[in-house]
């Protein structure tokens, strides 16, 4: 299996602040194939990301990511009320899909 | 609009069965393999398996693989997770969600709410 190692675990920062998460592969992800999802308290996931760095439409421009090989970075340029979440990476280049263990963006 | 609904909390006694449903509308359901994922409490996701509406190919995570079913009805557009015989352990949140084009794996872009399973004695 694909391990993903996101980091930090949480992070507590102010509206309006950039934010950066990473997420760290234990082997290559072929293909850029790479998603991130947010997910607030009480919802579901919502994919951000895909392709290591396609948004979606519909997903705001503060968004964006990044990296390729192992390591990987999610950024919220300017962190917005309902950006406090928690955001997973998601890796499909192997058959059997995995997520990391999220991390925690939290009012400061 | 894309919908994937699933049906609602469940509370179970261990050993029991239980069969979840996400039904869909919104696109042509035997288009695109549909997901489970679980959510337990305190803990990231991790993907069960997914199932081909139109012709029922199914595939496991080797993990899942012999705990639980993953089927699915296209007459009604409908996708089922079932176990025949619970245990505390799969206590958590269950999503549904759509996965993004034929080849395997990929991403979900369309998620269901999520359905609820406690299991108590």
């Amino acid at each position: 299996d694909i391990v993903l190692t996101q980091s930090p675990g949480t992070l507590s920062l102010s509206p309006g602040e950039r934010a950066t998460l990473s997420c760290r592969a234990s082997q290559t992800i072929s293909y850029s194939y790479l998603a991130w999802y947010q997910q607030r308290p009480g919802q579901a996931p919502r994919l951000l990301i895909y392709g290591v760095s396609r948004r979606p439409t519909g997903i705001p421009d503060r968004f964006s990511g990044s990296g390729s090989g192992t390591d990987f970075t999610l950024t919220i340029s300017r962190l917005e009320p309902e950006d406090f979440a928690v955001y997973y990476c998601q890796q499909y280049s192997s058959s059997r899909l995995t997520f990391g263990g999220g991390t925690k963006v939290e009012i400061k | 609009e894309v919908q994937l609904v699933q049906s609602g909390a469940d509370v179970k006694k261990p050993g029991e069965s239980l069969k979840i449903s996400c039904k869909v509308s919104g696109y042509n359901f035997s288009d695109y393999w549909i997901a489970w994922v679980r959510h337990m409490p305190g803990k990231g996701l991790e993907w069960m398996g997914i199932v081909y509406p139109a012709d029922s190919n199914t595939i496991y995570n080797p993990s899942f693989r012999g705990q639980v079913s993953i089927s699915a009805d296209k007459s009604i557009s409908t996708a089922y997770l079932q176990w025949s015989g619970l245990k505390a352990s799969d206590i958590g949140m269950y999503y549904c969600a759509r996965h993004v084009g034929l080849a395997t794996p990929s991403y979900f872009d369309y998620w269901g709410q999520g359905t609820l399973v406690t299991v108590s004695s």
